[in-house]
């Protein structure tokens, strides 16, 4: 019964493919969110949705683009993958714009 | 432009003793500040939070403290124990961006048996 899930955990692919990370909650939030983690561990928000709405989008390349089917899910695909995607990615959700985020295990991505 | 900042990448410390863990900020609109602890290989798990009308918050062992006019929160382990050993994040946010929360950049905490 995981709260916040994500497949694949580890994901290992060649530069310039295209690659997509998937997410589910079963908590009944109504927000979601991406995250990055860098070498240098920061934790450092992408994307978030509300309701399938997104209400905040960081300064982030465009090849990165969310997608939230409904509300339980919010997937992340990455188009034309570069050596600085390598990173470790979270997934989080919370009740509606509440700021006790829960996170999934992660999916540490591994651009060669 | 970082603006949670913990300066203490790690802290050691005895079984049983008090673990105090540090984190500064830098935006004068944040109003709330969480702590998120992390093991290897898992996602952040939420620890505690407070709230800027407060200066302290209380829940079990683990105590924050938050120190508004020196932009300085603290959360103290007591007694700490081995399995209080993972990265310490703290975070913050401002309840105009909505959920956003801005986090440190972790405290590795290493409690010896």
């Amino acid at each position: 019964d995981t709260a916040v899930s994500q497949t694949p955990k580890y994901l290992v692919t060649q530069m310039g493919n295209d690659k997509s990370i998937k997410c589910e909650q079963n908590l009944g939030h109504d927000t979601m969110y991406w995250y990055k983690q860098d070498s240098k561990k920061f934790l450092k928000i992408m994307f978030s949705y509300n309701n399938k709405e997104l209400i905040i989008n960081e300064t982030v390349p465009n090849r990165f683009s969310p997608k939230s089917p409904d509300k339980a899910h919010l997937n992340l695909h990455i188009n034309s993958l570069e050596l600085g995607d390598s990173a470790v990615y979270f997934c989080a959700s919370s009740q509606a714009l509440g700021n006790e985020q829960f996170f999934g295990p992660g999916t540490r991505l591994t651009v060669l | 432009d970082q603006q949670v900042k913990q300066n203490s990448p790690s802290l050691s410390v005895q079984e049983g003793r008090i673990s105090i863990l540090n984190c500064d900020y830098t935006n004068s609109m944040f109003d709330y500040f969480l702590w998120y602890k992390k093991y290897p290989a898992e996602g952040p798990t939420f620890l505690i939070s407070i709230s800027s009308i407060k200066d302290k918050n209380e829940d079990g062992r683990f105590t924050v403290f938050l120190n508004k006019s020196a932009k300085h929160l603290s959360l103290h382990i007591v007694p700490s124990q081995p399995g209080d050993s993972a990265v310490y994040f703290c975070a913050a946010s401002e309840e105009t961006s909505g959920s956003r929360l801005t986090f440190g950049e972790g405290t590795q905490l290493t409690v010896n048996p």
